[in-house]
């Protein structure tokens, strides 16, 4: 089955404890990305990475960071996590096309992150 | 810098009636625009996505139009049902995904 997965789809931790959470997809998209959502904000891009060993940050990108070292993988690390980061995170991914733009995101089921 | 509104905020109706979102953006030069419904504490699912050279997409009782010269597109669900009850966002790519705050619809039995 064609998907998004992210793990874990839930995570208690405390202030400075550095925490990764990790995204898949099997569906050989090129492009992927690292969504936080907030009431009251939103959807906001954290980073996004348009092929292996390429990123860039997007809107909110304080406090987070990336790797793409394999097509499928793009995990978030979250090296000094605060309480500001206690959040709801969606990792997506979508194919790029011949004229360079991007198709259909497909979404992860999400991870509820909560900072204490 | 792109910006997506959806209005009204929120929408509820009598089942059966129905349903007209709205979205607008300030830039039109994108590559394409994709609906998504959510579910409390839920992903995102994705509804229907329309290309920039298209004016419509259809899929079941839903139905998108895109008017790209105006920055508009509307979702329209017809029939609906209580099993319709979620939240709406819209996101328009133009090579960066910008979201609205979505509508959250009520549908009463």
């Amino acid at each position: 089955e064609a998907q998004v997965t992210q793990n874990p789809r839930y995570l208690i931790t405390v202030t400075g404890k550095k925490l990764t959470v990790t995204c898949s997809q099997n569906m050989n998209h090129e492009y992927m990305s690292w969504y936080r959502q907030d009431p009251g904000l939103g959807l906001r891009q954290i980073y996004y990475s348009m092929n292996v060993e390429v990123t860039d940050k997007g809107d909110v990108p304080e406090g987070y960071k990336v790797s793409r070292k394999e097509k499928r993988n793009f995990p978030l690390i979250l090296e000094s996590p605060s309480p500001n980061q206690t959040s709801l995170y969606f990792c997506a991914s979508s194919l790029r096309d011949r004229s360079g733009g991007y198709n259909e995101q497909f979404f992860g089921p999400g991870t509820r992150l909560t900072v204490l | 810098k792109q910006e997506v509104t959806q209005i009204p905020a929120a929408l509820s109706v009598p089942e059966g009636e129905n349903l007209v979102l709205n979205c607008s953006f300030t830039d039109s030069a994108i590559y394409n625009l994709q609906w998504f419904r959510q579910d409390p504490g839920k992903g995102l699912t994705s509804l229907l996505l329309i290309q920039s050279s298209q004016r419509e997409q259809t899929s079941g009782r839903l139905n998108a139009s895109l008017d790209k010269s105006s920055g508009r597109s509307t979702l329209y669900i017809a029939a609906s049902q209580p099993g319709d009850s979620a939240t709406y966002l819209c996101a328009v790519n133009d090579y960066k995904l910008s979201f609205g705050a979505g509508t959250t619809v009520t549908v009463r039995a």
